[in-house]
């Protein structure tokens, strides 16, 4: 089982772009939620896909979107890309939304904004 | 608001020495409480959770944490530490807009734990 699994692992991007993150859940999950961890800060809680829609959303802007596809992966999207959006980004997957499972996490992508 | 407050930033021990890691919750319902801890360059790994029943949690790596309702508070500690342990350590309180589990993880600011030899 390759556990949570999340691409790229580094991305360098410039003020004002767009970027797409991608998340694989552990074999047998349906859930994924997505955190955003700045630098000598806990992870915050972004958003949550369960059955291809999203159930739960932190505060953070509508320039934060995602999607979940029928394998149950998820993309985590960016647009208009601020210099407070370098951070590291965790996936993690669990098994059913309002659920008592354990929510495993992915590796991170850590994402420079210049 | 719920949130979760880790009031040490850095902590600095000596290998074989006790520890014992600060979390004090704030959350209006009964909390489902968890440490996490994060070595450089990974993710998270859960070290234990706590949702109801006995109030002292046995977790891996020889942790336990000791569940305080009158206080709010989910101090995790371990009796010898070795320098394996150092990493970043992360309290969290699980939190849902349904009844009956969580869905989001709300995370306090973390504790980084350096160990001597």
């Amino acid at each position: 089982d390759a556990g949570v699994t999340q691409s790229p692992t580094h991305l360098i991007k410039t003020r004002g772009q767009q970027v797409t993150l991608r998340c694989s859940p552990k074999s047998g999950h349906d859930t994924v939620s997505w955190y955003q961890q700045a630098l000598g800060q806990g992870p915050q809680f972004i958003f949550q896909y369960y059955e291809e829609e999203e159930r739960q959303r932190g505060n953070f802007p509508d320039r934060f979107s995602g999607h979940q596809f029928p394998n149950y992966s998820s993309e985590l999207n960016v647009n208009a890309l601020l210099l407070g959006d370098s951070a590291l980004y965790l996936c993690a997957s669990s098994g059913g939304t309002g659920s008592y499972n354990e929510q495993f996490f992915g590796p991170g992508t850590r994402l420079t904004v210049l | 608001a719920q949130s979760v407050t880790q009031p040490d930033i850095h902590i600095t021990v000596s290998e074989g020495a006790s520890l014992e890691l600060r979390c004090n919750y704030s959350y209006g319902a009964t909390p489902y409480l968890f440490w996490y801890v994060q070595s450089p360059g990974q993710g998270l790994q859960l070290l234990l959770k706590y949702f109801s029943g006995d109030t002292l949690v046995q977790g891996i790596k020889g942790f336990e944490a000791e569940f305080k309702r009158s206080q709010s508070s989910f101090n995790l500690r371990k009796p010898s530490v070795h320098w394996s342990d150092a990493a970043e350590y992360f309290c969290a309180v699980g939190a849902s807009m349904f009844s009956g589990g969580y869905n989001k993880l709300i995370f306090g600011a973390g504790t980084r734990l350096a160990v001597h030899p």
